[in-house]
């Protein structure tokens, strides 16, 4: 069974602070990886999807690498902002049905 | 494009009571997942349509929940007789069919219904 584990739980960081978030999954064999971004009380957006061939994937501040062989992602964000402060959910893909199994997330917050 | 939209957005309901919730997935997309999300955790898939058809249900999906998309649009998931465990959100999403995105097959998420059961 596939799992997906983020940690730490809650990151809190300056403005202007570059900062990595982690994400490791147990099942090497996945289709694609997501990082979807959720502030609270609300859906998810897509923020990177990296496929199963790929190594990493930008956009805009954010970069998102993969090394599948390892089990683990990260998505670094590049000059952090206040608008930043969210939950950062990470999700793997493992057949052809595209079902999402996601980590828990990791809750940054960005100070001013 | 309007994205995928969700209805009601809240729903507060007595133990007991039966709930329906009615997702709208994004016009061209095919395929409709369900999920349900508690306080501090990741969304867990519940159940996944192609078309009018139910593909895959998870093991949470007890008896007590079914779910259904008549003409292959619109869905809607009810939970019968609910209990407090089932206070979470339910989110719903939906993506191209498989044949026209494969591997980039990004998944499209509503706002959410957050149920609270009393």
């Amino acid at each position: 069974k596939q799992e997906v584990t983020q940690i730490p739980a809650a990151l809190s960081v300056p403005e202007g602070e570059n900062l990595v978030l982690n994400c490791s999954f147990t099942d090497s064999a996945i289709y694609n990886l997501q990082w979807f971004r959720q502030d609270p009380g609300k859906g998810l957006t897509s923020l990177l999807l990296i496929q199963s061939s790929q190594r990493e994937q930008t956009s805009g501040r954010l970069n998102a690498s993969l090394d599948k062989s390892s089990g683990r992602s990260t998505l670094y964000i590049a000059a952090s902002q206040p608008g930043d402060s969210a939950t950062y959910l990470c999700a793997v893909t493992t057949g052809a049905n595209s079902k999402l199994t996601f980590g828990k997330g990791i809750t940054l917050s960005v100070r001013p | 494009d309007t994205g995928v939209s969700q209805d009601p957005r809240h729903k507060i309901t007595k133990r007991g009571q039966n709930v329906t919730f009615r997702c709208d997935p994004i016009s061209e997309h095919n395929r409709l997942y369900w999920y349900r999300q508690t306080l501090g955790q990741g969304p867990e898939f519940l159940t996944y349509f192609q078309n009018e058809a139910q593909l895959e249900k998870s093991r949470l999906l007890s008896d007590r929940f079914s779910a259904e998309r008549p003409k292959g649009s619109f869905s809607t998931l009810e939970i019968q007789r609910t209990e407090q465990g089932d206070s979470a959100m339910y989110l719903c999403a939906s993506s191209l069919p498989y044949r026209l995105a494969g591997l980039r097959n990004t998944q499209y998420f509503g706002p959410g219904t957050r149920l609270t059961v009393l």
